[in-house]
């Protein structure tokens, strides 16, 4: 089936820096991807709409100038969680459609920790 | 976007069947009924959507009511790998269209 690889699985860095997380359609090209963020024991909530070649569409509430959203190619969107601070630690997730097959596919999750 | 109503927590025995519920009562007419689940430390997974009629796959079976307000997830013979949260979602099959997680089911499943 479609496959979403997420890197790193986890971070952790020091408040204050920057940290990019990507993600790659491996078997299909997706001209939008979504990224998630998650936190314990909270459902995922939609951060942005990532679209190939254009800017991404951010939902209400999300910085943003502090989670940059790239998607240069059809198989790649990364996420830069900028200037991070302890609030930001969380799971984030991305997502794409290969719409030869049925679903959505989410990569494995990427888990940041700001210390 | 159309909300939908699921019960925090279930439990279930080993290789019993589970029946899991979901109420969307303002569903729209193009809205399709979408079923992921999420293991501990993953990213979701695709269960089974469906718009109006029943559905069957591998994994699950989708039974919707007739009205389409409300539809019920079932698993046939639950595992201890099925113990998942699980989510009902309402979206449209359009490209683009994008999936807003609501609270979910923990399914816990008893050996």
């Amino acid at each position: 089936g479609a496959v979403v690889s997420q890197h790193p699985s986890w971070v952790i860095c020091k408040s204050g820096t920057s940290v990019k997380i990507e993600c790659r359609s491996l078997d299909f090209q997706a001209t939008t991807m979504f990224w998630y963020r998650q936190f314990p024991k909270q459902s995922l909530m939609l951060m942005a709409t990532s679209n190939e070649g254009s800017k991404a569409t951010y939902e209400q509430g999300v910085e943003k100038d502090k989670f940059l959203i790239n998607h240069a190619s059809l198989t790649l969107s990364t996420l830069t969680v900028t200037s991070a601070h302890p609030e930001d630690s969380s799971f984030y997730i991305c997502s794409a459609r290969d719409w030869d097959r049925v679903g959505y596919t989410f990569g494995s999750g990427t888990r940041l920790t700001v210390v | 976007d159309a909300k939908t109503t699921q019960p925090n927590s279930m439990e279930s025995n080993e290789e019993e069947p589970v029946h899991l519920p979901c109420n969307h009562s303002t569903i729209s007419g193009t809205d399709y009924i979408h079923w992921y689940r999420q293991l501990p430390s993953q990213g979701p997974e695709y269960v089974i959507h469906g718009l109006t009629s029943n559905v069957n796959n591998r994994m699950a079976s989708l039974a919707i009511a007739e009205d389409r307000k409300s539809s019920t997830l079932i698993l046939h013979r639950a595992t201890l790998r099925d113990a998942a949260v699980y989510y009902c979602i309402l979206g449209e099959e359009t490209s683009g269209s994008r999936l807003t997680f609501g609270e979910g089911t923990q399914l816990t499943v008893n050996p």
